[in-house]
């Protein structure tokens, strides 16, 4: 049973663009959604996170954006530029107490 | 701080070999992981340790052991290899269970 759903797999977006990727999860009991960045040959690196006592939580260019009731977050990337073409994962938990549950990945590209 | 490390970065095995990853970690953090990253699957929890001397199994831990003898080293041993543990494997470590993970840059193994 996959706890945590990501979507799309991969996803083409040109400079300058929004990029959005979806996550959905089931268990109810995740109070931690972080989403984490990995470029190819490196260890994923933690990018944001977001606790679901709030909606949107914005770095830089980089937003999530949570619906506790769809149980689902998001990831937007404004302004894409071909430095943010990696993979990117999100993951959910119940913070202090189960493992990180990942998504299954989506590599982005960004053309110019 | 060097952060995770891990030894070695790549890595051929024949069928039946064992042999031991490593992973250290100089953040003195109580909780350290082995994931495995296989194409289309995201990263897949092996073992987890909470502090030393005390592990668990996570999402796919057979064929895999480990142990945790001191705060900073989580090795993870193959037993006997198989060509289906061919992967890219991460160590990671966090001050809790659930919290944010530093991933160190992987293990590519080839079993063949």
């Amino acid at each position: 049973q996959q706890q945590v759903k990501q979507s799309p797999q991969s996803l083409i977006v040109q400079k300058g663009g929004i990029s959005i990727i979806n996550c959905a999860y089931e268990n109810t009991a995740f109070d931690y959604f972080p989403w984490y960045q990995q470029f190819p040959g490196k260890g994923p690196a933690l990018l944001i996170a977001i606790r679901p006592d709030v909606s949107e939580k914005k770095e830089g260019r980089f937003t999530i954006s949570f619906n506790k009731s769809a149980k689902q977050f998001s990831l937007h990337i404004m302004d894409s530029q071909p430095g943010d073409s990696a993979t990117y994962f999100c993951a959910a938990s119940i913070s202090g107490n189960t493992p990180l549950v990942f998504g299954k990945g989506t590599r982005l590209s960004v053309i110019a | 701080n060097a952060g995770v490390t891990q030894t070695p970065k790549f890595q051929v095995l024949k069928t039946g070999q064992s042999m031991t990853l490593q992973c250290a970690q100089d953040m003195n953090h109580e909780y350290m992981s082995w994931y495995r990253q296989d194409p289309g699957m995201g990263l897949r929890l092996i073992h987890y340790s909470v502090g030393a001397g005390i592990t668990d199994q996570g999402e796919v831990p057979n064929g895999y052991n480990v142990s945790r003898s001191t705060t900073e080293d989580f090795p993870l041993r193959l037993l006997s290899a198989a060509p289906s543990q061919t992967s890219v494997y991460f160590c990671a470590s966090s001050y809790s269970r659930g919290r944010e993970q530093y991933f160190g840059p992987g293990t590519r193994l080839t079993v063949t």
